[in-house]
């Protein structure tokens, strides 16, 4: 059964520096979204992506945060300069071609930032 | 926007009981109603999904209600397993495809 993706499975990083979280969708899926769940709290939406564009972003996206898809298949989260509060599971999702609503997501990185 | 509530925020139950965790929302405008369960260490597994135009849906031992005129929306796990022990989230979602979660209920049963 396809499956997303991502890479690292766990991230740790200092504060201030750069960091690329990445995403394999699911093949043949356009829509694609970035969660993150703080230990212990509720899954946060960032960001979605749909035809190389953000559609949607929440509070949470900042100027910190980039998203890209370089290429036909992965699709990245990028923290410029990272903060304490940044620590959390990141999730990546996507929704098939017909957006069917159902989002598969992948098995999350967890960033840490110390 | 939406505001996704979500009770309890614990669950234990014995082995072959019934579960039942409740949600609401606050956006009228929210059609599609997952609910998502996540075991330690993984990324949330759709279990179930209702969409607006439906009252209730059944899938085996789940099944979810959504009553829009409260703006609330539950599911139900009946002969509860140990395997279901895991963290469960429900959602609702914008006709713009962005999810808004609750906050998890933590289920154990008992064997």
């Amino acid at each position: 059964e396809p499956e997303v993706t991502q890479t690292p499975s766990h991230q740790v990083t200092q504060m201030g520096q750069e960091v690329i979280l990445r995403c394999v969708p699911i093949s043949n899926h356009l829509y694609f979204y970035w969660y993150r769940q703080i230990l212990g709290q509720k899954v946060e939406f960032l960001v979605s992506f749909y035809n190389n564009e953000i559609s949607e972003k929440s509070e949470i996206f900042d100027d910190q945060f980039s998203v890209e898809r370089p290429d036909g298949s992965n699709f990245t989260l990028k923290i410029r300069s990272t903060k304490l509060e940044d620590s959390a599971m990141y999730f990546c999702a996507s929704i098939g071609v017909l957006a069917t609503y159902e989002q598969y997501f992948g098995p999350g990185t967890r960033l840490t930032v110390t | 926007g939406e505001n996704v509530e979500q009770h309890p925020s614990t669950l234990s139950v014995q082995e072959g009981d019934s579960a039942v965790i409740k949600c609401t929302y606050s956006d009228s405008a929210s059609n599609y109603f997952p609910w998502y369960k996540q075991e330690l260490g993984k990324g949330p597994q759709l279990i179930i999904d209702i969409r607006s135009n439906v009252g209730e849906k059944k899938d085996q031992r789940i099944a979810v209600t959504l009553n829009k005129t409260a703006k609330h929306f539950s599911l139900h796990i009946t002969e509860t397993q140990p395997e279901d022990s895991a963290v469960y989230f429900c959602a609702a979602s914008l006709p713009g495809n962005q999810f808004y979660f609750g906050t998890g209920t933590s289920l154990t049963v008992i064997p």
